[in-house]
């Protein structure tokens, strides 16, 4: 089963300031990443499919790219409610495996 | 609009059984794949169980396997999962999600999830 590991654990980034967080896939899931953010309790939302599709209503400051084993979410200018859990997902092989996550915070 | 309601949550002993189940509606319920995924207090995401549109295939987590069924009833744009032989480390909140057309896909909508306390 494919292995998926993020990076840092947790980031801190001051508001406008850009965050770049990092996903790798312990073998090539293709394009098949997605990333979710979470908020204390609420449920997960997506943010960006086919790994670099941003999903309806997600604005733009949100980009994904990567491919094969290594992907990337960028937040070009935080916002206050960005800070939150980001994972990324892998869909390209069963079983579905997500990142462990990681928690940005406010510096 | 898309709505998933889970219930069926709450505390079972060790060993027993409960069913979990997602209503759904807003959409074609029956032309979608359907999952579940769980989270631990304080702790990240986990993937469980998905099932295809038309309930064909099916597919679970290893820490899953052989205790967890996941099954669906199109005619009541349902969901389920029976979990048997509970444990202490099933305890999380169950989430609902919707997969992709068929069969796999990204997990778009998601319910608030349901509290499955397994204690004595």
């Amino acid at each position: 089963e494919i292995v998926m590991t993020q990076s840092p654990a947790t980031l801190s980034v001051s508001p406008g300031e850009r965050a770049t967080l990092s996903c790798r896939a312990s073998q090539s899931v293709s394009s098949n990443l997605a990333w979710y953010q979470q908020k204390p309790g609420q449920a997960p939302r997506l943010l960006i499919y086919a790994a670099s599709i941003r999903a309806t209503g997600i604005p733009a400051r949100f980009s994904g790219s990567g491919s094969g084993t290594e992907f990337t979410l960028t937040i070009s200018s935080l916002q206050s409610e960005d800070f939150a859990v980001y994972y990324c997902q892998q869909y390209n092989n069963w079983p579905y495996a997500f990142g462990q996550g990681t928690k940005l915070e406010i510096k | 609009q898309v709505q998933l309601v889970e219930s069926g949550g709450g505390v079972v002993q060790p060993g027993r059984s409960l069913r979990l189940s997602c209503a759904a509606s807003g959409f074609i319920f029956s032309t979608y794949g359907m999952h579940w995924v769980r989270q631990a207090p304080g702790k990240g995401l986990e993937w469980v169980a998905a099932i295809w549109y038309d309930g064909s295939n099916k597919y679970y987590a290893d820490s899953v396997k052989g205790r967890f069924t996941i099954s669906r009833d199109n005619s009541k744009n349902t969901l389920y999962l029976q979990m048997n032989s509970l444990r202490a480390e099933d305890t999380t909140v169950y989430y609902c999600a919707r997969g992709g057309v068929g069969a796999s896909g990204p997990n778009d909508y998601w319910g608030q999830g349901t509290l499955v306390t397994v204690s004595s």
